[in-house]
């Protein structure tokens, strides 16, 4: 089955505290991203990744990493989490080829006391 | 740089009765255009899109959209509502002309289908 996983799905934690939010797809598309969703603000682009090794800042990067070491996998990394990063976080991906459209992952939501 | 506009945070229709979510966007060149649900708790799910060829699209669960160059519009549509529809619906664009795969997405809509 086609499908993109996120782990993990709900997590607290507190300020300062280095987290990874790992994600992975298994149909072998190049384009990743990942967004997060915040009432009133929609979906907004954190980083997205054309390939291996290739990354981007997407439209809010301040305060995130991410790396693409491996096609399937493109893990956000909070190096110093603070509470304003509290949202749901959206792993996607995307092939070159087709019909473009998204697969997206469940949602991982993240509080930061 | 590509943009989406969905005018209306909230959409309120009774059951039966049909519907419509506006979206209107800007982009460079001939645009690619979607449509994506969310039900409460869930990711976002592709429901359809538009590339080229015919303006009315058809997708998943009974809805269409129809693609209007000259005003930049692809509204979506649904001849009769059901409860089930109740969700968030995201439009979004990416140019056909190059550069990313990644597409930029609207704020949103509530759909609220009351019985």
């Amino acid at each position: 089955e086609a499908q993109v996983t996120q782990n993990p799905r709900y997590l607290i934690t507190v300020t300062g505290k280095k987290l990874t939010v790992t994600c992975s797809q298994n149909m072998n598309h190049e384009y990743m991203s990942w967004y997060r969703q915040d009432p009133g603000l929609g979906l907004r682009q954190i980083y997205y990744s054309m390939n291996v090794e290739v990354t981007d800042k997407g439209d809010v990067p301040e305060g995130y990493k991410v790396s693409r070491k491996e096609k399937r996998n493109f893990p956000l990394i909070l190096e110093s989490p603070s509470p304003n990063q509290t949202s749901l976080y959206f792993c996607a991906s995307t092939g070159t080829s087709g019909t473009y459209e998204q697969y997206f992952g469940p949602g991982t939501r993240l509080t930061v006391t | 740089a590509q943009s989406v506009a969905q005018p209306e945070d909230q959409v309120n229709v009774a059951e039966g009765n049909p519907l419509t979510v506006k979206c209107t966007y800007s982009v460079s060149g001939n645009p690619y255009l979607f449509w994506y649900v969310q039900y409460p708790n869930r990711g976002l799910q592709f429901l359809l899109k538009y590339i080229t060829g015919d303006n009315l699209v058809k997708g998943s669960y009974g809805f269409e959209a129809e693609f209007n160059k000259s005003q930049t519009s692809f509204h979506l549509k649904k001849p009769s509502a059901l409860v089930s529809d109740s969700a968030l619906y995201f439009c979004a664009v990416r140019s056909l002309s190059g550069g990313s795969y990644i597409p930029t997405f609207g704020r949103g809509t509530s759909l609220i289908v009351h019985p």
